[in-house]
């Protein structure tokens, strides 16, 4: 199955600012996903990136706040904006490979002081 | 995609079968069945997926009852490395997103 290299794996970041984290998967992928899992929960889709169109994204979670990029079939980024200790959480991005089994990139850990 | 309910917590000795329930009593004709697991600190990894038939792989096997209202994963020799949070998913064979639910927290203990 494919191989996701996810960056950064954890940040410190201030109140306010913006955090842009990047998903390189190793083979070409139609559909890409972002994830956010808060502290001890369970994960929450944030959006579903296809490449070469808008990302289709879930109840609650708005593009103004979580911008995402799909510039190719192996790449995606999440950008967090404006970001307030609210938004501490893992961030984890995922691919649809050709078999059945979706992976998952390691996670970012976001800590927003 | 339909709902899943699973133990919230399980646990069971190193070297025995483990064996996580799930239930799935509105499941629809075109659903999977998928096994995921959550180790610490890491993303989820694929276990196992299907349909209506008995899966085995290398890792686990999947038990599903023939009306397809609940499943059960097997984990047939527990090591402490399969400690992790178990979820239970149903995926439509159309469909393209996995919708994750509480899980069940899996300790193995020496």
């Amino acid at each position: 199955s494919a191989v996701i290299s996810q960056k950064p794996s954890r940040d410190i970041c201030q109140r306010g600012t913006s955090l842009t984290i990047q998903c390189q998967v190793d083979s070409q992928v139609t559909m890409m996903f972002w994830y956010r899992q808060q502290p001890g929960q369970s994960l929450t889709l944030i959006a579903t990136a296809n490449q070469g169109s808008e990302a289709t994204y879930e109840s609650g979670f708005v593009i103004d706040k979580f911008p995402i990029s799909r510039p190719n079939l192996t790449f995606s980024t999440l950008t967090v904006s404006n970001m307030s200790p609210e938004d501490s959480s893992i961030y984890l991005c995922s691919a649809l490979p050709q078999r059945h089994g979706y992976t998952f990139g390691s996670g970012t850990r976001l800590t927003v002081v | 995609d339909a709902k899943t309910t699973q133990p919230t917590s399980m646990d069971c000795a190193e070297g025995r079968a483990a064996n996580l329930p799930c239930n799935h009593s509105t499941i629809s004709g075109n659903e999977y069945v998928y096994w995921y697991r959550q180790i610490h600190s890491q993303g989820p990894q694929y276990i196992i997926h299907g349909l209506k038939n008995n899966e085995t792989n290398e890792m686990a096997s999947l038990i599903i009852t023939e009306d397809r209202k609940s499943s059960t994963l097997i984990l047939p020799h527990a090591t402490l490395r399969d400690t992790a949070v178990y979820y239970c998913i149903l995926k439509k064979s159309s469909g393209d997103k996995l919708t994750f639910g509480t899980g069940t927290r899996l300790a193995v203990r020496p």
